[in-house]
């Protein structure tokens, strides 16, 4: 299975600045023949269903603000939310659907400073 | 809009079986491929299992292969997962999802359930 690694663990930033979510699979989620990267991101608050920020690697799926955007290739990705906005609380997942089975990442708390 | 909706889960005792239902409007259910995707407390999502959009193809997590048979009905628009021989580590919340791509499956979700607590414990 694929294993993938977000860092930082948590983290806290103030209102209007910029967070930085990163995460790295154990092997590359890049299909050559579509040049696609498999992965996404999600948002989850508590007591709602997690919810598809990104896919494609920095594709924003319809409805999702501008500030959250992503990107990275290969084995490496970000998450950028540019000015952070208090609803943006909550936990941030990655996740690879490169091959079977999906798997995700541990998850970054993201809180205001 | 979309909505799905899970019940069926509960309170179970180890080596029981339960079986959760998700009834899933809003889209034509038919036409995509559908998950199991759960969370242990404190811990990432994991996911379960798939049935394509046919119906004919299943794919299972390996901790699920043997215990768990996800099924559909696309005449009531209802996703199932039966679960048989449950551990205390299938304790979690079981979320139904739907592909995020009509046809081909994916394993990437674009909408999710609320949620059904599982609970295995003596």
């Amino acid at each position: 299975d694929i294993v993938m690694t977000q860092s930082p663990d948590s983290l806290a930033v103030s209102l209007g600045e910029r967070a930085t979510i990163n995460c790295k699979s154990s092997q590359g989620v890049l299909y050559s023949s579509n040049n696609k990267n498999y992965l996404a991101w999600y948002q989850h608050k508590p007591g709602q269903p997690p919810k598809l920020l990104i896919y494609w690697a920095s594709t924003r799926e319809s409805g999702v603000p501008d500030r959250f955007s992503g990107s990275g290739s290969g084995t490496d990705f970000t998450l950028t939310i540019s000015s952070l906005q208090a609803e943006d609380v909550a936990v941030y997942y990655c996740e690879q659907y490169y091959s079977s089975p999906p798997t995700f990442g541990q998850g970054t708390k993201l809180e205001i400073k | 809009q979309v909505k799905l909706v899970e019940s069926g889960g509960g309170v179970v005792q180890p080596g029981k079986s339960l079986r959760l239902s998700c009834a899933v409007s809003g889209f034509i259910f038919s036409s995509y491929g559908m998950h199991w995707v759960r969370q242990a407390p404190g811990r990432g999502p994991e996911w379960v299992a798939l049935i394509s959009f046919e119906g004919i193809d299943k794919h299972y997590a390996n901790s699920a292969k043997g215990r768990f048979t996800i099924s559909r009905d696309d005449s009531n628009n209802t996703l199932y997962l039966q679960m048989n021989s449950l551990r205390t580590d299938d304790t979690a919340v079981y979320y139904c999802a739907r592909d995020f791509l009509v046809g081909p499956n994916t394993f990437a979700f674009d909408y999710w359930g609320q949620g059904t607590l599982v609970t295995v414990s003596s």
